[in-house]
C-alpha cells in the first residue's frame, strides 16, 4: 500500500507570495493532519481534517489555511509568506481521528522563503 | 496545556551500547503516547506506541512502557547499531483534541562504530 505522498517536495518562494502544498493520504485513511517543523520551534500542529471538515486547529495566524476534498486529499495554503514560514511541512494521515489512532507521516515539503 | 519533555541531545554512543532516552509528559486527560524516528531528509516514522497505563510498546528492539505514576515513556534499546542514528521524538495525543500530536523537542542519537 502506498504511503502518504506530498507535493512538491521542495519549494522556494519570496516574501509576500502565497503557496499551496498538497497531501495524498494512505488509501482508506480519512483523517489528515498538518505539522510545521522548524529548528527553533520543533514540530507544531497546524490543523486536522476529517470528512472535509476542520476538526482542530493549532495556534497559527489566519494566513495558514487548509481544506480536505471528498477523496480525503488535503491542501494547505499559506498567504503573504514571511521569512519565518521557512520550514518542513509534514502531512500525516490516519484511519480516523482519535487519540489512539496511529498517524503516518509523509516525507514533507521543504519550503524556503527568501 | 499538554506538553512533552525529552532529554536533550545529542546523544553519542558506541555500537552495541545500551540506549535510554527520557521522556516525561503533562496531560489533563488519558493520552496515548508515541515514539517517532526521523532519519536525515525524511519524514517521521512511527517506532512504537502505547495507549494506556502500563502498556509496553516495542518494535525493532526498542521498548517503552507507559508509566502513569511517573508520567513517563522512556525509550530503551539494549544494543544500538550505527543504523539507529537518527532524531527520536516522543509525542502524546490527548483524546480531548482528536488526533493532534504534541511533540517533544527531539533527541538526536549518533551511534559510532
Amino acid at each position: 500500500k502506498a504511503g502518504v505522498t506530498q507535493t512538491p517536495r521542495y519549494l522556494i518562494k519570496t516574501r509576500g507570495q502565497q503557496v499551496t502544498l498538497s497531501c495524498s493520504p494512505i488509501s482508506g485513511h480519512r483523517s489528515v493532519s498538518w505539522y510545521q517543523q522548524t529548528p527553533g520551534q520543533g514540530l507544531q500542529f497546524l490543523f486536522e481534517y476529517f470528512s472535509e471538515t476542520q476538526r482542530n486547529k493549532g495556534n497559527f495566524p489566519g494566513r495558514f489555511s487548509g481544506r480536505q476534498f471528498s477523496n480525503s486529499r488535503s491542501e494547505m495554503n499559506v498567504s503573504t509568506l514571511e521569512l519565518g514560514d521557512s520550514a518542513l511541512y509534514l502531512c500525516a494521515s490516519s484511519l480516523d481521528p482519535g487519540n489512539q489512532e496511529t498517524q503516518y507521516f509523509g516525507p514533507g515539503t521543504r519550503l524556503l522563503v527568501l | 496545556g499538554d506538553s512533552v519533555t525529552q532529554m536533550e541531545g545529542p546523544v553519542t554512543l558506541s555500537e552495541e551500547a545500551f540506549l535510554t532516552i527520557n521522556c516525561t509528559y503533562t496531560a489533563t486527560g488519558y493520552p496515548s503516547l508515541f515514539w517517532y524516528v526521523q532519519y536525515p531528509g525524511e519524514g517521521l516514522q512511527l517506532l512504537l506506541k502505547a495507549t494506556k497505563a502500563d502498556d509496553k510498546g516495542s518494535n525493532k528492539g526498542f521498548e517503552a512502557t507507559y508509566r502513569k505514576e511517573t508520567t513517563s515513556f522512556h525509550l530503551e534499546k539494549g544494543s544500538v547499531q550505527v543504523s539507529d542514528s537518527a532524531v527520536y521524538f516522543c509525542a502524546l495525543s490527548d483524546g480531548n483534541q482528536g488526533g493532534k500530536l504534541i511533540f517533544g523537542q527531539g533527541t538526536e542519537l549518533s551511534v559510532k562504530p
